[in-house]
């Protein structure tokens, strides 16, 4: 079954946490992407990666981080930077370095409280 | 800044009523136009792409591009409560040396039974 995964649906922290938030997919995808999505707005790109080992920062990439070893994987981390972290991420993929189509992951929604 | 409008809403039809969503970009440059879906508290999922000027039907939707006008519009036929959720309009812009994809914050769409 091919798609796209994230792990884990819900997270709770603590502020002054670091959290990390898993995104795979089969789909043999090159491109993949992290969104955020607040109520109200539109989503807002954070960080993408066109190929394996390269990754560039979105339109709102302060107070996160990623890394692109494989290219099933694309982690995103959270970390204590990110002054209003609570949020529903998406995480998403597309073929091809100017990949038509995207499709997005089930999505995690962070708490921090 | 590239930008994609969107009439937030809610638009109200009766069941079995065409729904019409719309949407405008500001990049003239723009190639390809999305739409998806997004039931509360889910990801996205893409319903239809268009990249020509003109209309793209699939099943009960169809897509409508006006390049010239910078218009893309969403055609729900025969309307069902499950229609029901947010819509969102996305465009794909090259934007920064690279290609980005840019959402409205959607329309949301309720479907009266």
């Amino acid at each position: 079954d091919g798609g796209i995964t994230q792990s884990p649906k819900y997270l709770f922290r603590k502020e002054g946490q670091n959290v990390t938030l898993s995104c795979e997919q089969n789909l043999n995808h090159d491109a993949m992407y992290w969104y955020r999505q607040d109520p109200g707005q539109g989503l807002r790109l954070i960080y993408y990666s066109q190929i394996v080992n390269d990754f560039q920062k979105g339109d709102i990439a302060e107070g996160y981080s990623v890394s692109r070893e494989k290219k099933e994987s694309f982690p995103l981390t959270v970390t204590s930077a990110q002054k209003n972290p609570t949020a529903f991420y998406l995480c998403a993929s597309s073929i091809g370095r100017g990949g038509l189509e995207q499709y997005f992951g089930p999505g995690t929604r962070l708490t921090v409280t | 800044q590239k930008e994609v409008e969107q009439n937030s809403g809610p638009l109200s039809v009766p069941e079995g009523a065409i729904a019409s969503l719309n949407c405008t970009y500001s990049d003239r440059g723009s190639q390809s136009f999305f739409w998806y879906r997004q039931y509360s508290g889910k990801s996205p999922e893409l319903i239809m792409f268009i990249y020509s000027n003109g209309d793209k039907e699939d099943g009960r939707f169809t897509a409508q591009l006006n390049k010239a006008s910078q218009y893309v519009s969403l055609l729900i036929r025969d309307s069902q409560p499950s229609d029901s959720a947010t819509y969102l309009c996305a465009v794909k812009s090259f934007v920064g040396g690279t290609y980005k994809y840019i959402f409205g914050t959607g329309t949301r769409l309720k479907v009266l039974a």
